[in-house]
């Protein structure tokens, strides 16, 4: 079982769509969580942490499920510009620094 | 500010030819990571370092591979001899190291091709 996993999509939305995406982890003790987005053949970039008690920057929420280990991300009224793929990213208890990414959902939001 | 600096940003080279890709992290990190991605195997760590020293090597593929890090600011990742499976991006990524909630800053990245 890989250590995080994600749903590759593509999800093909129309603009203004809500669109979630979901993660799953496999270590019980990892603490850190991230949601990084990769536009085509750019480097990725943190989008934003998952807090425990979830969190919201302008459209986008996140949300953390310990008990179920599963990590989410909402996206709400999706523009053309958010047509990228997001990584799931899960820093683990004892790994330092060290992350893990998931490969990835690629969202394509269309006119 | 100066983000994480990777040169050069294409290389292209025969299999078999030594490759050397350079990164310079983001000034008062104090760890650095390096990362292969494919579209087969996504971002794969191949070794990251605390304050020059390499903590972690276990993603290293084989011993064709090598990392540096000589100072606080410059590290390389060396494939001698290059093959054709090792055409990839090559990403380096710094971080400070206070608690766990500190996110990875990337470099453009390096495209490598081995004919």
């Amino acid at each position: 079982r890989k250590e995080v996993e994600q749903d590759p999509g593509p999800f093909n939305v129309p603009e203004g769509a809500t669109v979630a995406f979901n993660c799953t982890y496999s270590n019980s003790a990892s603490q850190s969580f991230f949601w990084y987005r990769q536009d085509c053949r750019k480097e990725p970039k943190l989008l934003m942490s998952v807090y425990s008690s979830g969190n919201e920057d302008g459209r986008f929420t996140a949300q953390l499920n310990r008990a179920s280990q599963y990590i989410s991300l909402l996206i709400r009224d999706s523009k053309l510009s958010d047509s990228a793929t997001y990584l799931c990213v899960v820093n683990r208890a004892g790994g330092g620094n060290k992350l893990t990414f998931g490969t990835g959902t690629q969202l394509k939001v269309e006119l | 500010d100066a983000g994480v600096i990777q040169s050069p940003r294409h290389e292209v080279t025969e299999m078999g030819q030594e490759v050397t890709l350079r990164c310079k992290p983001i000034s008062g990190h104090d760890y650095l990571f390096w990362y292969r991605q494919t579209m087969m195997r996504g971002l794969e760590l191949l070794i990251y370092f605390n304050n020059n020293v390499p903590i972690d090597d276990s993603g290293m593929p084989e011993d064709r591979f090598s990392a540096k890090m000589p100072n606080a600011s410059f590290s390389t990742l060396k494939i001698q001899p290059s093959e054709p499976r090792d055409s990839a991006v090559y990403f380096c990524a710094s971080s400070l190291s206070q608690g766990l909630t500190q996110p990875q800053h990337f470099g453009d990245g390096t495209r490598l091709s081995i004919l």
